[in-house]
């Protein structure tokens, strides 16, 4: 079964860091980038960061350049972000999405096809 | 970072009735080196994640019913939904993607009557 299946859900105080999984299955994982959208309560879709699976690279918005970092484990098909210095505005639910590679731009065709269920970070003192 | 505006931002509609969003870009999303332009289409149910609905402008993903349909060029786009069903229900937002960072558009909500 193609499936992205994200860790739980996390607390935590400002300041603070949290590290998010999406673990894929069902599918090649070095033939997609990962992306990493968030929402905050009652806002749109935010686009943070992408990692291409196969070799590693890596885009992040210029608004969570130094915040945010994504990584992968290639042997256990799993991605990850990370982001640190937390505040209340991070308070949001976190998602992942594959885009298959066509190519090394990252901008992908075929679109985010595979979401994960999302991983609900709360920030609070 | 290009900016996408949505409208409306809520749709009541009746069943069986068509609907159309609209979604324009602050710059034109077509590159001209490869000839394709980068906007997607996705909807959020409901306490569920977003799913893919139409890629590249015009392709419908798979699964998704042939009623709907997108259309456009440069930063001038069109979802439209020939035949409202309960279905249709929840929050569609346009992306683009031919650069860094990807934007997404307000939502739309559409909501039955």
């Amino acid at each position: 079964q193609v499936q992205n299946l994200q860790s739980g859900p996390e607390v935590k105080r400002p300041g603070a860091s949290v590290k998010v999984s999406c673990e894929t299955s069902g599918y090649s994982f070095s033939h997609y980038g990962i992306h990493w959208v968030r929402q905050a309560p009652g806002h749109r879709l935010e686009w943070l960061a992408w990692i291409n699976a196969a070799n590693g690279n890596t885009k992040y918005s210029q608004k969570f350049q130094g915040r945010v970092t994504i990584t992968r484990d290639t042997p256990a098909s799993t991605a990850y972000m990370e982001l640190s210095s937390l505040r209340s505005e991070d308070t949001a639910r976190y998602y992942c999405a594959r885009d298959l590679l066509v190519d090394e731009s990252g901008r992908g065709f075929y679109g985010l096809d595979v979401w994960g269920q999302g991983t609900t970070v709360i920030v609070s003192s | 970072d290009i900016v996408m505006t949505q409208t409306p931002l809520s749709l009541p509609v009746t069943p069986g009735e068509a609907a159309s969003i609209s979604c324009r870009s602050s710059q034109s999303l077509l590159d001209s080196n490869d000839g394709n332009t980068y906007l997607d289409w996705y909807l959020q149910k409901p306490g569920q994640s977003p799913q893919l609905l139409i890629y590249m402008v015009s392709y419908r993903a798979s699964g998704v019913s042939d009623r709907l349909s997108g259309s456009g060029s440069g930063a001038d786009f069109t979802l439209k939904i020939s035949r409202v069903e309960a279905e249709d229900v929840g929050v569609y937002y346009c992306m683009q993607h031919i650069e860094f960072p990807h934007t997404f558009g307000q939502g739309t909500r559409l909501e039955i009557k």
